[in-house]
């Protein structure tokens, strides 16, 4: 079984802010890391995922893996408004994936 | 896109009562998900499947049960409601568990009074 936490479980940055959100994982046999994000209403949306211990970065976004650590994170360079959303980290095992309680971002303008 | 549909959309019932919800996906995937979301609670795993009359049990798979009939079809039966059923539940799919993206529905909220 898997436990996954994440920090914080909200977070409230200006426009323009450089965004970190935090996820941790109980499992090391996890080999899939993802992110996903809601917005209000909305259904879940896959944001990213990363496979190999690092980073990888997608326009704004970027995830950090460390394995070791069972952690990874997402930065958000540049937050916009319509960042604003619950962020949902997501580690697999045994051909599912465990999602986090979330992370509820709000970017004021 | 992979397009993944749920019925009905919103649906009252009242306790020890009988619903269905279904879900439909176009895209021949492999793996669907049923999911209960509940404020304070990311999303928590019902049950799911990985082809047509094979079913998994996931996380909290307690007073539900649920059937994969086609490779499109999966649902989800609650035969006698309760309460803390009173959630929003959201279906899923994807082509190869755990290291495909996952495509969700639009979600079905439901209330047990």
């Amino acid at each position: 079984q898997q436990n996954v936490q994440q920090s914080p479980e909200s977070l409230i940055v200006p426009e323009g802010a450089r965004t970190s959100l935090n996820c941790t994982f109980s499992d090391s046999a996890s080999q899939y890391f993802w992110w996903y994000r809601q917005h209000s209403g909305k259904a879940p949306k896959a944001l990213m995922s990363i496979f190999s211990n690092g980073e990888k970065e997608e326009g704004r976004f970027t995830i950090h893996l460390n394995k070791a650590s069972l952690h990874f994170s997402l930065h958000i360079r540049d937050s916009q408004p319509s960042d604003s959303a619950l962020y949902l980290c997501a580690p697999d095992n045994n051909n599912r994936i465990f999602f986090g309680d979330g992370t509820q971002l709000v970017v004021k303008p | 896109e992979a397009a993944v549909t749920q019925s009905p959309r919103n649906k009252v019932t009242v306790t020890g009562g009988n619903v269905t919800l279904s879900c439909r996906q176009t895209n021949s995937h492999n793996y669907m998900y049923w999911y209960r979301q509940d404020t304070g609670h990311g999303l928590r795993l019902i049950h799911y499947s990985y082809g047509a009359g094979n079913l998994q049990i996931g996380d909290v798979p307690d007073g539900y049960k649920a059937t994969r009939t086609t490779q499109e079809d999966f649902f989800l039966l609650l035969e006698l409601a309760s309460p803390s059923q009173t959630s929003l539940y959201f279906c899923a799919s994807s082509d190869w568990g755990g290291q495909d993206t996952q495509y969700f529905g639009p979600g079905t909220r439901l209330l047990v009074l």
